[in-house]
């Protein structure tokens, strides 16, 4: 039950895109169409900002994109805002009713 | 609107019980699987419990054995009893709504300290 890997760190300046990628197995990730991404600044809850790899909840801007190709799943956010400065997080079923999270990627937006 | 609050964290000594709640309110709670993840201090989020809707239940391997899930669907309540308590289970806890595997909705968490 190893947790998915993400990149330490993303970056990109107000305006311009940034892919950050969330590496499993077939037992996770590439088993399941059911990962999510969460966006977490520190000191708030996590906001669920993608479910079932390409779903936004209601009210999620459509800048948050999600895709999975094999055993790695992507978040995109296209035209950075400062305020999408935060930790993310994906997260896939892995069989059993069990859950894993990846690691973990902090954006900066310069 | 829908909210869970969290309760019941503290301070423990090693080896050490402690009962976590969470109440739910503004949705259908028995037609929801519900979750418990926690971020211990400079960490990242862990998934560590599961329930379903009939109370099937799940653990990571980190918690098994030592930790018990459990809902109380007239109460509109969701519960982690932890026992044998180790330095490594210091965190705070967070309940979640699981949502086809997505958590939609969280609590503002409640804080553990395992510590002599």
């Amino acid at each position: 039950q190893s947790a998915l890997t993400q990149p330490p760190s993303a970056s990109g300046s107000p305006g311009q895109s940034v892919a950050i990628s969330c590496t499993g197995t077939s037992s996770d990730v590439g088993g399941y169409n059911y990962v999510s991404w969460y966006q977490h600044h520190p000191g708030t809850v996590p906001k669920l900002m993608i479910s079932e790899v390409n779903k936004r909840p209601s009210g999620v801007p459509d800048r948050f994109s999600g895709s999975k190709s094999g055993n790695t799943a992507s978040l995109t956010v296209s035209g950075l805002q400062a305020e999408d400065e935060a930790d993310y997080y994906c997260s896939s079923y892995a069989g059993s009713n069990r859950i894993v999270f990846g690691t973990g990627t902090k954006v900066t937006v310069l | 609107q829908m909210q869970l609050v969290e309760s019941g964290g503290g301070l423990v000594e090693p080896g050490g019980s402690l009962r976590l709640s969470c109440a739910a309110s503004g949705f259908p709670f028995s037609g929801y699987y519900m979750s418990w993840i926690r971020q211990a201090p400079g960490k990242g989020l862990e998934w560590i419990s599961d329930i379903s809707t009939s109370s099937y239940t799940s653990y990571a391997d980190s918690v098994k054995g030592r930790f018990t899930i459990s809902r109380d669907n007239a109460k509109n309540s969701l519960y982690l009893q932890m026992n044998s308590l180790r330095a490594d289970d210091t965190a705070l806890y967070y309940c979640a709504r699981n949502n086809n595997y997505g958590m939609d909705v969280w609590g503002q968490g409640t804080t553990v300290t395992v510590s002599s």
